[in-house]
C-alpha cells in the first residue's frame, strides 16, 4: 500500500527546544516538500528536494532545516530559531515529470 | 513565485445549492491546479488546467482556466455535505516546480 507517512500526528514541545518531524514515502518519487498551513491560510513552501542529498529553501525556510539522506525520507527540524513554530506541518512527494503532488497526513506541532 | 488570489475566504451555503470559487493572478499563468482539503485533512489533487479557455468536468464539479490564462475557477452544481472542505488553487512554477498555493475557500454545506 504506497503512500506518505507522517508521525507523530500531534506534537508537543516547549519553547527552546529543537523539533523533528518525520516524512517517508514508498511511492518512489524524486521530489520532496515541506509546508506550513496556519489556521483559515493556504500552504507555505518551507524546503524541497528534487534529488538525494540536494535540496532547496523554500518561501520560509528560517528556522527549520531538513536533510535528505534517502530516497524516501525527508525529516524536517523545527529549530529555536523560528519565532512561531506551532503550526500544521506537511509534506508531500511528486514524481519526476508529474506535477501531481501528494500530500502526507500532516503533522500538528503545538509548542508551548 | 507567482501570486495568487482566491475569494471568497468563506462559503456557507444550503445543500443542493451551487458553490463557486475563484482564482485571480496579475499576471499570465502556465498552469493551474486545484486540491480539497477535508477538515482535519490533507490537500488532495483534483486537478490540473494548462490551456488557455479549458474547461474540465469532474461530476459536479466544473473546472475553467480563462481566456488569458490569469483566472480559474472551481464551481460544483446541487452541493452535498461531502463537499465540505477548503478549495485551493495552486501555480506550480520555478526551477524546482514547487506549487504556490492561494489562501483557499473554505466551504460549510448546511442540510
Amino acid at each position: 500500500d504506497g503512500g506518505i507517512t507522517q508521525s507523530p500526528k500531534y506534537l508537543f514541545r516547549k519553547e527552546g527546544q529543537n523539533v523533528t518531524l518525520s516524512c517517508e514515502q514508498n511511492l518512489n518519487h524524486d521530489a520532496m516538500y515541506w509546508y506550513r498551513q496556519d489556521p483559515g491560510q493556504g500552504l507555505r513552501l518551507i524546503y524541497y528536494s528534487q534529488i538525494v542529498n540536494d535540496f532547496q529553501k523554500g518561501d520560509i525556510a528560517e528556522g527549520y532545516s531538513v536533510s535528505r539522506e534517502k530516497k524516501e525520507s525527508f525529516p524536517l527540524t523545527v529549530t529555536s530559531a523560528q519565532k512561531n513554530p506551532t503550526a500544521f506541518y506537511l509534506c508531500a512527494s511528486s514524481k519526476q515529470g508529474y506535477n501531481e503532488q501528494f500530500f502526507g497526513p500532516g503533522t500538528r506541532l503545538t509548542v508551548l | 513565485g507567482q501570486q495568487v488570489m482566491q475569494i471568497p475566504q468563506y462559503q456557507h451555503v444550503q445543500e443542493g445549492e451551487d458553490f463557486t470559487t475563484y482564482c485571480n493572478s496579475s499576471t499570465t499563468l502556465s498552469n493551474i491546479q486545484w486540491y480539497k482539503q477535508r477538515p482535519g485533512g490533507h490537500p488532495v489533487f483534483l486537478i490540473q488546467l494548462v490551456k488557455s479557455g479549458e474547461v474540465k468536468k469532474q461530476k459536479r464539479l466544473t473546472f475553467q482556466f480563462g481566456e488569458a490564462k490569469k483566472n480559474s475557477s472551481l464551481h460544483i452544481t446541487a452541493t452535498q455535505t461531502t463537499d465540505v472542505g477548503t478549495y485551493f488553487c495552486a501555480v506550480l512554477g520555478g526551477s524546482a516546480r514547487q506549487l504556490t498555493f492561494g489562501s483557499g475557500t473554505q466551504l460549510t454545506v448546511l442540510p
